[in-house]
């Protein structure tokens, strides 16, 4: 079946540093990608989607380019802060059929000042 | 921020009891789910719908039924609640379009 996979974390940086989630995924077709983040104690909010291969999501600083080639997926942002520090979930989706996510286990991100 | 809501919020209770969730939304969205999410496994879907009365499952469904008599609920019960049960669960919605999904506030069951 389909799935995601995403790096281990937590993920601990210091503030303005450069960060980069993994995400890989593995599904028989072309689905659209997608970033959510959760922050404590808080639902998820999409952060970035891509819907087809080479698009580039962005938002908030955040970026990730849909690559079929790798099947990947990467969160990369230049320079994090101390309010980045949130849970983040890759997750992908068919547009047909139950429309529903798969989501990968999710990276915990800590950034200290 | 999408009308989603969740109720209740937290609820604790005792192996063996029945137990109901409730999944309001304001937006009158064709798509709901119910998702769980447990450390380790991101999040999982129990069970979905796509319209009124109109219901199926997902992959982790076993021990959970839903109902949908109206467009804007979404009913998850736990039909006799096990320790395996204690999570997080995140009602969402989404239109036929799928542009994206909104996510309520979450429910976090414990089961003892």
């Amino acid at each position: 079946g389909d799935s995601v996979t995403q790096m281990e974390g937590p993920v601990t940086l210091s503030e303005e540093a450069f960060l980069t989630i993994n995400c890989t995924y593995t599904a028989t077709g072309y689905p659209s990608l997608f970033w959510y983040v959760q922050y404590p104690g808080e639902g998820l909010q999409l952060l970035l989607k891509a819907t087809k291969a080479d698009d580039k999501g962005s938002n908030k600083g955040f970026e990730a380019t849909y690559r079929k080639e790798t099947t990947s997926f990467h969160l990369e942002k230049g320079s994090v802060q101390v309010s980045d520090s949130a849970v983040y979930f890759c997750a992908l989706r068919f547009d047909t059929g139950r429309r529903a996510l798969t989501f990968g286990s999710g990276t915990r991100l800590q950034v200290q000042p | 921020d999408a009308g989603i809501t969740q109720s209740p919020r937290h609820k604790v209770t005792e192996t063996g009891t029945p137990v109901t969730l409730r999944c309001h939304q304001t937006e009158n969205h064709r798509y709901m789910y119910w998702y769980r999410q447990d450390p380790g496994h991101g999040l999982r879907l129990i069970h979905y719908s796509y319209g009124v009365k109109d219901t199926d499952k997902g992959e982790v469904s076993d021990g959970y039924s839903v109902s949908r008599s109206k467009t804007e609920d979404f009913l998850l019960t736990l039909e006799s609640a096990t320790s395996s049960q204690t999570s997080v669960y995140f009602c969402a919605i989404g239109t036929s379009g799928q542009e994206t999904q909104y996510f309520g506030p979450g429910t976090r069951l414990l089961v003892l």
